[in-house]
């Protein structure tokens, strides 16, 4: 099985901040890395497809790069609704596989 | 308005059985693949099965094959996961995805499974 890891583990950051979380695959999945946002008590949301496709709706503050084994989200401007967990998922083989998460709050 | 409705969950014993069902509105139900993701309290996600909007490719994480059985009913609408010889690491929100292969673009707001004497 691909394993995925996350850095950091979590962090905190002001509002108005650039943040950078990075995914790191154990294999090469090309661009098929997934990332999602989840507020607590809540589901996940879908952010970024294929590496750095957005979904539809999502502010462009949020980017996504990478490709083969090491990917990057990052929120160009940290805003008050941003602080949440942030995941990053392989699809490039099954069975598909999360990263452990990436907790941001607030300094 | 899309929607996604998990029902099903509950306290159940271990080595007991509990079948999920996921309720789709919304959207055209068989064109897109289905999948459960579960989160453990206090954890993170995990994936644990997808199936194709035409049943005919299905997936299962380790942790659950042989044990739950993913289907569908493109006429109701509806995703099921049956899962038997449950055990304590089972307890979980489960969550009910739809999307493609590429992207999940719908998500349930989840039902929690708790397994427990």
């Amino acid at each position: 099985d691909i394993q995925v890891t996350q850095s950091p583990s979590s962090l905190s950051a002001s509002v108005g901040d650039r943040v950078t979380i990075t995914c790191r695959a154990s294999q090469d999945i090309s661009n098929y890395l997934a990332w999602f946002q989840q507020k607590p008590g809540k589901a996940p949301k879908s952010l970024i497809y294929a590496a750095s496709t957005l979904h539809s709706g999502v502010p462009s503050k949020f980017s996504g790069s990478g490709s083969g084994t090491d990917f990057t989200l990052t929120i160009s401007s940290l805003q008050p609704e941003d602080f949440a967990t942030y995941y990053c998922q392989q699809y490039n083989t099954y069975p598909f596989t999360f990263g452990p998460g990436t907790k941001v709050d607030i300094k | 308005e899309v929607q996604l409705v998990e029902s099903g969950g509950g306290l159940v014993q271990p080595g007991g059985s509990l079948r999920l069902s996921c309720a789709a509105s919304g959207f055209t139900f068989s064109s897109l693949d289905m999948t459960w993701v579960r989160q453990a309290p206090g954890k993170g996600l995990e994936w644990v099965s997808s199936i194709t909007g035409s049943s005919a490719y299905i997936y299962y994480a380790d942790s659950v094959k042989g044990r739950f059985t993913v289907s569908r009913d493109n006429a109701k609408n509806s995703l099921y996961l049956q899962m038997s010889s449950l055990r304590a690491e089972d307890t979980a929100v489960y969550y009910c995805a739809g999307g493609t292969y590429e992207k999940i673009d719908y998500w349930g707001q989840g039902t929690l499974v708790t397994i427990s004497s």
